[in-house]
């Protein structure tokens, strides 16, 4: 069956620090893979999504960007942090043949 | 602008009533139609829709879409405290990277 991962699970950052967030999928290949952000009262935001390695979209212009370095791992990068970065971060994964992604357990950023 | 409008926002129901919630959306390519339930931390999947008026069921769960008026609705039945969650109501806009568009949720409180 399929897992993914995502971690850390919170993050404490001061403005200006940079990030790293990391998603890895086990039991799937060449599953696309996406990075939302949830901020507080309002609904997911697709922030970047990949269809292969090396193959990044961006969906909004932002402080953040995203790689995929191998096939079932996804990661997340700011190079300075902003307040308006904090929110909950959501890494999925989904087959094109079918509309269904399925999320990991997040990761809540707050920058002080 | 493609979008996805919940309703209501939140609801407060006691344990054993049965709650509608609705879901309107505008989606250019539309594809799918899709119901997460998100608890605590990452959306949990509970169902596809992608033709008009075959209802899809899960236990005390169902759903249905009408493609023709732009709209879906999920039922649960004999609630229970365990139905407690934000439920989101997400278009599948299609494309070979299967991009999703979110509702903002709709708060289900379930009182004992």
């Amino acid at each position: 069956s399929q897992t993914i991962h995502q971690w850390p699970a919170t993050l404490v950052q001061p403005v200006g620090s940079p990030l790293s967030l990391e998603c890895t999928v086990e039991g799937t290949s060449n599953p696309n893979l996406y990075w939302y952000r949830q901020a507080a009262g309002r609904g997911l935001q697709l922030l970047f999504y990949s269809v292969g390695i090396g193959q990044i979209s961006s969906e909004v212009p932002q402080n953040l960007s995203a790689s995929r370095p191998q096939d079932r791992q996804f990661i997340l990068s700011s190079k300075k942090l902003l307040l308006s970065d904090s929110g909950f971060y959501l890494c999925a994964w989904g087959m094109s043949s079918s509309g269904e992604q399925y999320f990991g357990p997040g990761t809540r950023l707050t920058v002080t | 602008e493609d979008k996805v409008v919940q309703s209501p926002l939140s609801l407060v129901v006691h344990e054993g009533d049965t709650v509608t919630l609705n879901c309107s959306y505008e989606v250019t390519n539309f594809r799918s139609l899709l119901w997460y339930k998100q608890e605590k931390k990452a959306p949990t999947f509970l169902f596809m829709l992608t033709s008009s008026g075959i209802e899809k069921k899960s236990g005390r769960l169902s759903s249905i879409l009408d493609k023709k008026e732009l709209f879906s609705i999920l039922n649960i039945t004999a609630t229970q405290t365990g139905d407690s969650a934000v439920y989101l109501c997400v278009g599948n806009y299609g494309g070979s990277q299967g991009n999703l568009i979110f509702g903002k949720g709709t708060k289900l409180s379930v009182k004992p």
